[in-house]
């Protein structure tokens, strides 16, 4: 089974500034997916940013981009320029690729981030 | 850009009745997914669905719950006999195949009393 931990309950920035939020996941899977998804106080879930454990090259969505270290079970999120509309919870998700593999997202627990004005 | 939709937006139900949500995955997806969320907790699968059968089912998902795709655009989530328990948000998912991201649709929110 995998587990998804994201340590930050919640975090708060200025606007405009940089901020991580940070993840881990343990798993014995070697093909998987990483996710990134933003809910915003609508409830919505949507998707931030991808990553395929395959891929060295960390993903990059516009003001948004990832560092994935698979060695280190690592999978962080970096918003640059951070602006108001980015205030939302954030969460970490795992799925394997693998044919054996669940078909579920495994979530972590979440980071409420709050962009200040 | 195709989305997935929910239906209603908002629940409310007595406990011990039955409730349908439904949900319109994205049209050329295969693979459809429920998921819930207990108020101020991280988001659980429930219970994915293919070719018109359970592919997968966690072990929330127990006898009061079970899917259906009812037409060639529907997919549903029944709870049979609602405890206040399932009171949570639940979200439709769908995928173009297995191990594909999901998009996620804007939930309903239910709420037993």
């Amino acid at each position: 089974a995998q587990t998804v931990t994201q340590s930050q309950p919640e975090m708060s920035v200025q606007e405009a500034e940089t901020v991580t939020l940070s993840c881990t996941y343990d798993t014995s899977e070697n093909n998987y997916y990483l996710f990134w998804y933003k809910q915003p106080p609508s409830r919505q879930m949507i998707l931030v940013i991808r990553q395929e454990a395959y891929k060295q090259q960390n993903a990059t969505e516009n003001r948004f981009s990832v560092n994935f270290q698979k060695a280190a079970k690592s999978f962080s999120l970096k918003i640059s320029d951070s602006q108001l509309g980015d205030t939302a919870m954030y969460f970490c998700a795992f799925m394997p690729r693998s044919g054996g593999g669940a078909d579920g997202l495994t979530f972590g627990k979440g980071t409420h981030l709050i962009i200040q004005p | 850009e195709p989305e997935v939709t929910q239906t209603p937006s908002h629940q409310v139900t007595q406990m011990g009745q039955e409730v349908i949500l439904r949900c319109v995955p994205i049209s050329n997806h295969l693979y459809f997914y429920w998921y819930r969320q207990i108020l101020g907790q991280k988001v659980e699968f429930l219970v994915s669905f293919y070719n018109n059968e359970i592919s997968e089912k966690s072990e929330i998902f127990d006898d009061q719950f079970s899917v259906e795709r009812p037409d060639g655009s529907n997919f549903t989530l029944k709870i049979r006999s609602t405890k206040l328990e399932d009171s949570a948000m639940y979200f439709c998912a769908s995928s173009v195949e297995r191990s594909e991201t999901q998009y996620f649709g804007p939930g309903t929110r239910l709420l037993v009393l």
